[in-house]
Parts: structure tokens; sequence; C-alpha cells
């Protein structure tokens, strides 16, 4: 069974500053998908961003970007330029491209907060 | 266009009662999932439809958790004689596709479930 780690339960960064969530992850496959999610106090768990496995590239979605090493099975989301609206928790989550069970292995999560 | 919808947004009930949590998916899509989301555990997941196919019920935490989908399209979660450890938050998903497909899930508000 795969698993996520999250190993930051709570981050502060100043506003405007860079902030870096760390993830790590378990898995024997070879192939899969990635993702960030954050849920603000609403609930609502929005999708920040996806990595696919077998892509070199690192994903990036406007101030916010991967750094995916498959070797050390990492998965790290830096958010550039933090703004308040970003104050949320943030998931980790992992999701196979294979068989098997189709729901996301989320990892514990990680408070971030924005001071201004 | 219209998110994924569940309802209620909170419910409390008396240890032992059945209650019945609704998910509305995103239009047309296939895969619809189910979560809870609980301080002690994180989010686990529950149980995957998909299609017509028959379900994936292997996040099931008890047999007195059950869910069917009717007509492809709205869920309903059943919790039957309800314990106090059941109190979470239930978050429903759905995506246009599986995870080889790698559309992501969307996620609507979930139901806060309080256990008295």
């Amino acid at each position: 069974a795969q698993t996520v780690t999250q190993s930051q339960p709570e981050m502060s960064v100043q506003e405007a500053e860079t902030v870096t969530l760390s993830c790590t992850y378990d898995t024997s496959e070879s192939d899969y998908y990635l993702f960030w999610y954050k849920q603000p106090p609403s609930r609502q768990m929005i999708l920040v961003i996806r990595q696919e496995a077998y892509k070199q590239q690192n994903a990036t979605e406007n101030r916010f970007s991967v750094n995916f090493q498959k070797a050390a099975k990492s998965f790290s989301l830096k958010i550039s330029d933090s703004q308040l609206g970003d104050a949320a928790m943030y998931f980790c989550a992992y999701r196979s491209k294979g068989g098997g069970a189709d729901g996301l292995t989320f990892g514990k999560g990680t408070h971030l907060i924005i001071q201004p | 266009g219209a998110g994924v919808s569940q309802s209620p947004s909170n419910k409390v009930t008396e240890k032992g009662k059945d209650v019945e949590l609704r998910c509305d998916p995103i239009s047309g899509h296939t895969a619809l999932y189910w979560y809870r989301q609980s301080l002690g555990q994180g989010l686990e997941f529950l149980i995957y439809f998909q299609g017509n196919s028959a379900p994936d019920k292997s996040g099931l935490p008890s047999d007195r958790f059950s869910a069917e989908r009717t007509g492809g399209s709205v869920s309903t979660l059943t919790i039957q004689r309800t314990q106090q450890e059941d109190s979470a938050v239930y978050l429903c998903a759905s995506s246009a596709g599986t995870g080889r497909s790698g559309q992501p899930q969307h996620f609507g508000d979930g139901t806060r479930l309080s256990i008295l």
C-alpha cells in the first residue's frame, strides 16, 4: 500500500515571501500521479497542482510549482509571493495509475499561516 | 458550471441512529468517491463508484457503512447505528475518468457529522 508523509504540521511565512511544503511518499509502482490540494476553512478541497510520475518536467501553475524527485520519492510544493488567500491546509496526495483502488491517498496535511 | 453538491452541510444525531449523507456529482462525471476526514485519522478513502461497475468498497471501516449510487449520478452514504467515532467530515468527490486517465477529483464542501 502507498503512504504519503507530510512532516510539517504547520508552516508560517511572511506575505510576499516564498515557502516550501514538504511531501514524501512510498510506493512500489513506477507510474502514478501526485497532487497538492488546498483546503481553506470552507472545507472544500481545491486542486492546486498535479504531476505525472513519468514526466521529468516539474509542474507549474502560476505562483505554485513543485520539485518532483522521483528517485527520492519527494514531491515538495513551492509557493512564491505568498498571499493572505493562500492560508489554508495543504494536502499532498497520491493516486495509482494502474489497477486497484482508485482513491487518493493523502498525507496528514500542513497548516500554512500567512503573516501580514 | 455547478460543482459537487453535498447535503446536509451539517448533521447532528444521537448515538445509535442511522444517517444518510447525499452527494450530487458534477454532471457527466462517471467516477464518484467518498472520503472521511477526522482529526485522528486525517483523510481516508471510503468507497469508489465508476460507471455501472461494482463499487470498490475497500475503504469502508465497518459493515455499518454502505453506499449506493442511483442511475450513475447521485450517491448516498449510509451509516447505521452511529457511534461517536463516526464523527467526522464526510467529503464526496467526482472525476471525469479513473486514475489511469489522470483526471483530477473535484470535491464538495463536505458534511460535518457530529454524534452525541
